[in-house]
């Protein structure tokens, strides 16, 4: 069975471009929810894809946007991108979207803003 | 708003010591609760979970239960070793949603 992934595994971009995260979710779940985690800090929801529609939000602008395809896999999209957007992007995957689906976390996208 | 506080650290132990990592939480509703590992360079790993007041949940000698009446799910473990060094994030799942805190990081000396 194939863990959740994540592609790039390093990215660097420039203030003010477009970036876009992808994430492969593990064989049988049908929600993928995304969470930036800062230099130090714990994980922060950014959004959540139930069955390809959006489950939730987190505080983030709408620069943040995002897609999941048939196939459940699902893609992270960040505009005009600012220095405070460098982290690692985490992708999780699940069953399901409740309170005791258990999410699985992939590896991360590292992405540096300069 | 949900948030979740969690003692600050590192904590540094010596092999085979006690573990204790408190963790309290205030949500609006009735979450799950969870701890997750993150390694050096890596993503984070599910360590335990539990969904009801009461619940323990337990794995690889971890233990933690789930106290509703004080909000908190307090990782324990009897003896650690020097591979359990890692940042531990206690994680309130409030309809599918997982609120982290800042997490603590834990090293474990020979």
């Amino acid at each position: 069975e194939t863990g959740v992934t994540q592609s790039p595994t390093h990215l660097i971009k420039t203030r003010g471009q477009q970036v876009t995260l992808r994430c492969s979710s593990q064989s049988g779940h049908n929600t993928v929810s995304w969470y930036q985690q800062a230099l130090g800090q714990g994980p922060q929801f950014i959004f959540q894809y139930y069955r390809e529609e959006e489950n939730g939000r987190g505080n983030f602008p709408p620069r943040f946007s995002g897609l999941q395809f048939p196939n459940y896999s699902s893609e992270l999209n960040v505009n005009a991108l600012e220095l405070d957007d460098s982290a690692l992007y985490l992708c999780a995957s699940s069953l399901g979207g409740g309170r005791t689906d258990t999410q699985y976390f992939g590896p991360g996208t590292r992405l540096t803003v300069l | 708003g949900d948030s979740v506080t969690q003692m600050e650290g590192p904590v540094t132990l010596s092999e085979e010591a006690f573990l204790t990592i408190n963790c309290t939480y205030t949500a609006t509703g009735y979450p799950s609760l969870f701890w997750y590992v993150q390694y050096p360079g890596e993503g984070l790993q599910l360590l335990l979970k539990a969904t009801k007041a009461d619940d323990k949940g337990s794995n690889k000698g971890f233990e933690a239960t789930y106290r509703k009446e004080t909000t908190s799910f307090h990782l324990e473990k009897g003896s650690v070793q020097v591979s359990d060094s890692a940042v531990y994030f206690c994680a309130p799942n409030q309809g599918g949603k997982l609120i982290f805190g800042q997490g603590t990081e834990l090293s474990v000396k020979p």
